[in-house]
């Protein structure tokens, strides 16, 4: 089971900004950086994300990451069509010794 | 570029093991470790350990623990994960992902994925 919590879905219309939010625990985001992953439709999930704002070379500077407490969110600026994946936090969690991911957020392009 | 190429799709029994492999590309395999992650039918990602291509150090979910074995073969640059007794619910896409470190590492790039069906 999971055990960061996102929301199933979010959704905006082109040029938009898309906001997704990542609730966990003292455990895992309270103590242990955060990634964030995009998976696109029937494709291998992408590294979007790493320690908690730091975007990889080619990754659109319209993402970005952040992280106070036990949450995180990531801002999707400029929403574009082809952003419609399938969003996952993820954070090592202290308590179980292994990465734990998020629920998942499906983004839609409306 | 860094690549990561995994094996074919399995379909196997419930009670069968499914050994799934990973080869490398484009870096020096000893820097860095895989870490394995699933999907089942969807649902969302499970990580499943890593272990370390230097050193073959392993942390392993505590909930596979004793049923899933990572491995490397570094002259090939391959990493392999054996998953035994195997059940239905173990019906996922397997990937495999770079990962410097246990703890304080992001997982990318990712492989392709391996479909692995369990069904009697």
């Amino acid at each position: 089971q999971s055990v960061l919590t996102q929301p199933p879905s979010a959704s905006g219309t082109p040029g938009q900004r898309v906001t997704i939010s990542c609730s966990g625990s003292s455990s895992n985001i309270g103590s242990n950086y955060v990634y964030w992953y995009q998976q696109l439709p029937g494709t291998a999930p992408k590294l979007l994300i790493y320690t908690n704002n730091q975007r990889p070379s080619g990754v659109p500077d319209r993402f970005s990451g952040s992280k106070s407490g036990t949450s995180a969110s990531l801002a999707i600026s400029g929403l574009r069509s082809e952003d419609e994946a399938d969003y996952y936090c993820a954070a090592w969690d202290d308590s179980l010794s292994g990465y734990v991911f998020g629920t998942g957020t499906k983004v839609t392009v409306l | 570029q860094v690549q990561l190429v995994q094996s074919g799709a399995e379909v196997k029994k419930p009670g069968a093991s499914v050994k799934v492999s990973c080869k490398a590309s484009g870096y020096t395999f000893t820097s860095s470790g895989i870490s394995w992650v699933r999907q089942a039918p969807g649902q969302g990602l499970e990580w499943m350990g890593w272990i370390s291509a230097y050193n073959g150090d392993t942390n392993y979910a505590q909930k596979l623990q004793g049923r899933v074995t990572m491995t490397t073969d570094t002259s090939t640059s391959t990493a392999y994960m054996e998953l035994r007794s195997l059940r239905s619910d173990d019906t996922a896409v397997y990937y495999c992902a770079r990962s410097k470190a246990a703890r304080v590492s992001w997982f990318d790039p990712w492989g392709q994925g391996t479909l692995v069906t369990v069904s009697s």
